[in-house]
């Protein structure tokens, strides 16, 4: 089993959607969350973390975390073309302190 | 601040030379991790650094890979002798010491031909 894992997608939704983006990891004790977004041919930019359960908003983004579950989400509303990347789930490992990336989600945001 | 910085951005060698590849981290950020990036095996964490410090080298592939931090704005990762199998994208990041978020460089775009 992966540390962190993502549907490597491509996840297609049409512009003005709410594009949904899953990771669930398996460090129970992992207890920082993020999403970076890259897009082709650019290093990773980092968009939300979070570290409690629950959501966290910013802007037309949203991150979840469920740690029962293992699960944390990324929701963007009101997709944009401009929105369509790899999205990358990052895991802080309660066991090493590193940070675990999954493989990616590509997002394709038609217009 | 100018962010991480990597250099080169582009190298392309001939199999069996030495690679050298460079990062000055943001300032401030006393952690530095090198990742290797390819299609298949997506985004690989080789070594990081604290405080000059190599903490974790269990993600280098082999011997051939060496990563030095002499001082706290500067870091290299060497490959010698370099392989076609090398060839893809490397990042250096540096991690905020308060908030644990972390910034990448631009990247080198290594081909091993």
């Amino acid at each position: 089993q992966k540390e962190v894992e993502q549907n490597s997608g491509p996840l297609s939704v049409p512009e003005g959607a709410i594009a949904s983006l899953n990771c669930t990891y398996s460090d129970r004790g992992s207890q920082s969350f993020f999403w970076y977004r890259q897009y082709s041919g650019k290093s990773p930019e980092l968009i939300m973390f979070i570290y409690s359960n629950g959501d966290k908003e910013d802007g037309r983004f949203t991150a979840q975390l469920n740690k029962a579950s293992q699960y944390v989400s990324l929701l963007i509303r009101d997709s944009q073309p401009s929105d369509s990347a790899t999205y990358l789930c990052a895991v802080i490992s309660g066991n090493t302190g590193k940070l675990i990336f999954g493989q990616g989600t590509t997002l394709q945001v038609k217009p | 601040d100018a962010g991480v910085i990597q250099s080169p951005r582009h190298e392309v060698t001939e199999m069996g030379q030495e690679v050298t590849l460079r990062c000055k981290p943001i300032s401030g950020h006393n952690s530095l991790f090198w990742y290797r990036q390819t299609m298949m095996r997506g985004l690989e964490l080789l070594i990081y650094f604290n405080n000059n410090v190599p903490i974790d080298d269990s993600g280098m592939p082999e011997d051939r890979f060496s990563a030095k931090m002499p001082n706290a704005s500067f870091s290299t990762l060497k490959i010698q002798p370099s392989e076609p199998r090398d060839s893809a994208v490397y990042f250096c990041a540096s991690i905020n010491p308060l908030t644990y978020e972390q910034y990448f460089g631009p990247g080198t775009r290594l081909t091993v031909t």
